[in-house]
């Protein structure tokens, strides 16, 4: 399997504050990818990156931000976290230009309180 | 609407049972298609691709339907272990190779 990896696995926190989530790739993949899953509505985009310092919105990328400073790691930062932005965040990687599917790391649960 | 619609579910069949999942897509720019299987709290996992004559991968067969936007996956001889949730996927043409995912069918294969 592709090496990706992501951190932490599970976190609780409060409103207000600020979270980081980290993914991490061994593949030297382009494209890495944030999205969140939630009840109904499935996976959603909240950003992506087509190369170092290169990002992009999603559709749900309000209240989100990203970096991508080295090829292996993609953050995904809340600024300040809010009640909704409680999900399971998947972080994936894929190809360069290939049209194949995606690899995804196993999840890191939220919960903001 | 949305860009990727399939039935819920769940799906309850005995084992040995072929069961048959159906999507439609929204975007005629889609270019890619794939089958994801997930499985409860575990990450999705890439089942197969879709190709325009239709593919098989063992008890697995995909089809697709371009001029009706529509695409299935057939699972033959249900085992227990293919109890999960599918998801459809497709990709729509334009940058980020992005992939846009389906809700997910649920599949229960019972005793």
């Amino acid at each position: 399997d592709a090496g990706i990896t992501q951190s932490p696995r599970h976190k609780v926190t409060e409103t207000g504050t600020p979270v980081t989530l980290r993914c991490h790739q061994t593949e030297n993949h382009r494209y890495m990818y944030w999205y969140r899953q939630d009840p109904g509505h499935g996976l959603r985009l909240i950003h992506y990156s087509y190369g170092v310092k290169d990002t992009d919105k999603g559709e749900v990328s309000d209240g989100y931000s990203v970096s991508r400073s080295k090829t292996e790691d993609f953050l995904l930062t809340l600024e300040s976290a809010t009640s909704s932005q409680t999900s399971v965040y998947f972080c994936a990687i894929s190809e360069d230009g290939s049209p194949g599917g995606y690899t995804f790391g196993s999840g890191t649960r939220l919960t903001v309180v | 609407r949305k860009e990727v619609e399939q039935d819920p579910g769940p799906f309850n069949v005995p084992e040995g049972a072929t069961v048959a999942f159906n999507c439609t897509y929204s975007n005629s720019a889609s270019q890619s298609f794939f089958w994801y299987r997930q499985d409860c709290r575990k990450e999705p996992k890439l089942l197969m691709s879709v190709y325009s004559s239709g593919n098989e991968d063992g008890r697995f067969t995909a089809q697709l339907n371009r001029a009706s936007q529509y695409i299935s996956l057939l699972i033959r001889d249900s085992k227990l272990s293919d109890s999960a949730t599918y998801l459809c996927v497709v990709r729509v043409t334009g940058g980020g190779n992005k992939l846009t995912f389906g809700t997910g069918t649920q599949l229960k294969v019972e005793l």
